[in-house]
């Protein structure tokens, strides 16, 4: 069984929409929960991280963990065009928060 | 500016040949980290070191080597076991304790 598991998309949306990305995992020790978005030919950019269960609101981008189901999700309000990304989900926080483990990353495609 | 560089951008190879694959950091972080990723398959641990002198395998650590003789460097080698070898490779480091972790932009090796 694959520690995280994600959608890989792609997903098209019109501007405006609300999107919402998604990933299971499997350990329950894991404690932090990180959101990645990396445009296409560069290197992942952290996006939001919270801690535990419950939701992390930062502008359009709403993180939302569920320790109890090891399900995580990332909201984004408003859609635009430059949303245009691969989101990886990276739960982790196991030896001194020095392994992360990452999803296979969504493609999202914001449609003017 | 501070931050983590990896050079070449692109990197082309014979089969059977060994390639080094650099990346430094001034951002005075005691962990590295090697990635690869393929498409559909996100980011896959190859190696990480928490400190210099050490570095443990990760997940898919066959046919790679590492060194980490100053803080700053942490160079990968692809040698001629590694079965696959074209691939996108990330490099990223992050402060020991942190959650966050700082990405380069990667270096796209094809190997013919």
């Amino acid at each position: 069984q694959k520690e995280v598991e994600q959608d890989p998309g792609p997903l098209s949306v019109p501007e405006g929409a609300i999107v919402s990305l998604n990933c299971t995992y499997s350990n329950s020790a894991f404690q932090y929960f990180m959101w990645y978005r990396q445009y296409s030919r560069k290197g992942p950019e952290l996006l939001m991280y919270t801690y535990s269960s419950g939701n992390k609101e930062d502008g359009r981008f709403t993180a939302q963990v569920d320790k109890s189901s090891k399900y995580i999700s990332l909201f984004i309000r408003d859609s635009q065009p430059s949303d245009s990304a691969t989101y990886l989900c990276a739960p982790g926080g196991e030896g001194n928060f020095n392994k992360f483990y990452f999803g296979s990353g969504t493609k999202l495609n914001v449609k003017p | 500016d501070g931050g983590i560089t990896q050079s070449p951008k692109y990197l082309f190879r014979k089969e059977g040949q060994n390639v080094t694959l650099s990346c430094e950091q001034n951002l005075n972080h005691d962990a590295m980290y090697w990635y690869r990723q393929d498409p559909g398959q996100g980011l896959r641990l190859i190696y990480y070191s928490q400190i210099v002198n050490d570095f443990q395998k990760g997940d898919i650590a066959e046919g790679y080597s590492v060194s980490r003789e100053k803080k700053e460097s942490f160079p990968l080698t692809v040698t001629s076991a590694q079965k696959n070898p074209t691939a996108f490779y990330l490099c990223a480091s992050k402060r020991t304790g942190n959650t966050e972790a700082f990405f380069g932009q990667g270096t796209r090796l094809t190997v013919v």
